[in-house]
């Protein structure tokens, strides 16, 4: 069974740092990929998704992700967080032909103004 | 959101009492989701469905149950609540592989 690693639990930043989340998952087949943002008291919603070409996929709100197959990995990345980024981040996973999504724990990222 | 329409979006119950929370899409996906979302849990699944008529257990089925009445419609019941279901559930449709899935505003609801 697919299962999805996100190694920060808590990440707290300064505006204008720059963030990186991490995101690990276990099967090595084909897989989607996506990364979820949840703003407090909202719904998921979608910031960006891989299945294919450029590995190196670009988001909203200026947001990337990078997929390195060799290592199982699908990292977020924004050069310089602002206030607004504050809310929780969720790697997904829908392996092969499945329609069943794998999502990890969640990280909840906190700015600082 | 006008997508996934949850209903309600709050709800206080007591233990074993039943109630059952309603998720409408306007997406025409064929799959539909029920997840509870837990601090430090991230979402766990409770039942989804691939398509009309069938319904599959996921990884917390236990107390609940679902009911697809027809393509747009996906229904949980709790039949007697406990106060381990206090959670925050949410609704979601999909049509799997690549495509992202789309999510309610959520049920957010307290058993005491």
């Amino acid at each position: 069974a697919q299962s999805v690693s996100q190694h920060n639990h808590h990440v707290i930043l300064s505006e204008a740092a720059s963030l990186e989340l991490g995101c690990n998952y276990s099967y090595g087949g084909t897989v989607n990929l996506f990364w979820y943002v949840q703003y407090p008291g909202q719904h998921l919603q979608l910031l960006l998704k891989y299945f294919s070409g450029d590995p190196l996929v670009k988001g909203i709100k200026g947001f990337e992700a990078e997929f390195i197959k060799s290592k199982f990995s699908f990292n977020l990345r924004k050069p310089s967080v602002q206030w607004s980024d504050t809310a929780e981040y969720f790697c997904a996973v829908i392996s092969g032909g499945s329609y069943i999504p794998t999502f990890g724990r969640g990280t909840s990222l906190i700015v600082h103004p | 959101n006008a997508g996934v329409t949850q209903t309600p979006k709050f709800q206080v119950l007591k233990t074993g009492q039943s109630m059952t929370l309603q998720c409408a899409q306007d997406m025409n996906h064929n799959s539909m989701y029920w997840y509870r979302q837990d601090p430090g849990m991230g979402l766990r699944l409770i039942y989804y469905s691939a398509s009309e008529g069938t319904t599959d257990k996921g990884e917390v089925p236990n107390g609940y149950n679902v009911s697809r009445l027809n393509k747009r419609e996906f229904s949980l019941r709790l039949e007697s609540a406990a106060p381990s279901q206090t959670s925050v559930y949410f609704c979601a449709t999909g049509q799997g592989g690549n495509q992202p899935q789309h999510f309610g505003d959520g049920t957010r609801l307290s058993i005491l």
